[in-house]
């Protein structure tokens, strides 16, 4: 079957680094995204990745590891604004976004 | 990026009324489109997949004849909610696929938030 496993909840602190870890199992596999989700709004596309290895893009960076079936995405230089739901959701041989239930970051002054 | 447009953004409705949400891509053109549903504090789960000019696909336990879906044209998805009741009230998302030749990605709409009193 296909499955995402993620932390439920993390907790950080201004202005920190914190790395959300990522597990997956999918049928085929064209990619996997990361997108942030605030409170009662529709997510938000942070990054994709479809090759091994870390993207940068500002205080984000996503890293793959295909062979692995892992993923992470690393937040620096924590804001309060970061305060919300990220979701790992890969692409699977169809195209499809599997989706997990996401990981809650909450951001501590 | 890609705008995807979504409306409405809030609606309520009463009991046994049809609700019809839109969803647009913009500024692209997308021959597939996604509905989503979720519940509070839920993982996102995918209602159907909406492709131009044929039949909606549908997942597994979702009812066709209550959630109608049409893709008329490259850039509108509708999903109309009929009969609702207040169990349908929920945060419904859809996505829109961009194919860009060297890579893929979904962008979303806003939501709509479907109470139904």
């Amino acid at each position: 079957g296909q499955n995402i496993d993620q932390p439920t909840e993390m907790t950080a602190t201004e202005g920190a680094i914190v790395q959300i870890n990522c597990t997956y199992q999918t049928s085929g596999f064209n990619g996997l995204f990361w997108y942030q989700q605030h409170a009662g709004e529709a997510p938000t596309f942070l990054s994709y990745n479809v090759l091994d290895g870390l993207e940068e893009k500002g205080r984000f960076s996503s890293f793959l590891s295909r062979s692995k079936g892992y993923s992470y995405l690393l937040l620096k230089e924590l804001q309060m604004k970061d305060s919300a739901s990220y979701l790992c959701a890969p692409m699977d041989s169809n195209y499809q976004l599997i989706w997990g239930a996401g990981t809650k970051l909450i951001i501590k002054p | 990026g890609a705008v995807v447009s979504q409306h409405p953004s809030r609606v309520i409705c009463k009991s046994g009324t049809s609700v019809k949400i839109e969803c647009r891509s913009l500024d692209f053109q997308a021959t597939t489109m996604f509905w989503y549903r979720q519940f509070p504090k839920k993982s996102l789960m995918l209602m159907a997949t909406s492709n131009e000019g044929s039949k909606a696909t549908y997942e597994q336990g979702v009812e066709k004849d209550k959630f109608l879906i049409n893709h008329a044209s490259l850039t509108l998805s509708t999903l109309t909610v009929t009969s609702a009741h207040p169990e349908d009230s929920s945060f419904y998302i859809c996505s829109a696929r961009q194919d860009r030749g060297w890579d893929t990605e979904a962008f979303f709409g806003q939501g709509t938030r479907l109470t139904v009193v």
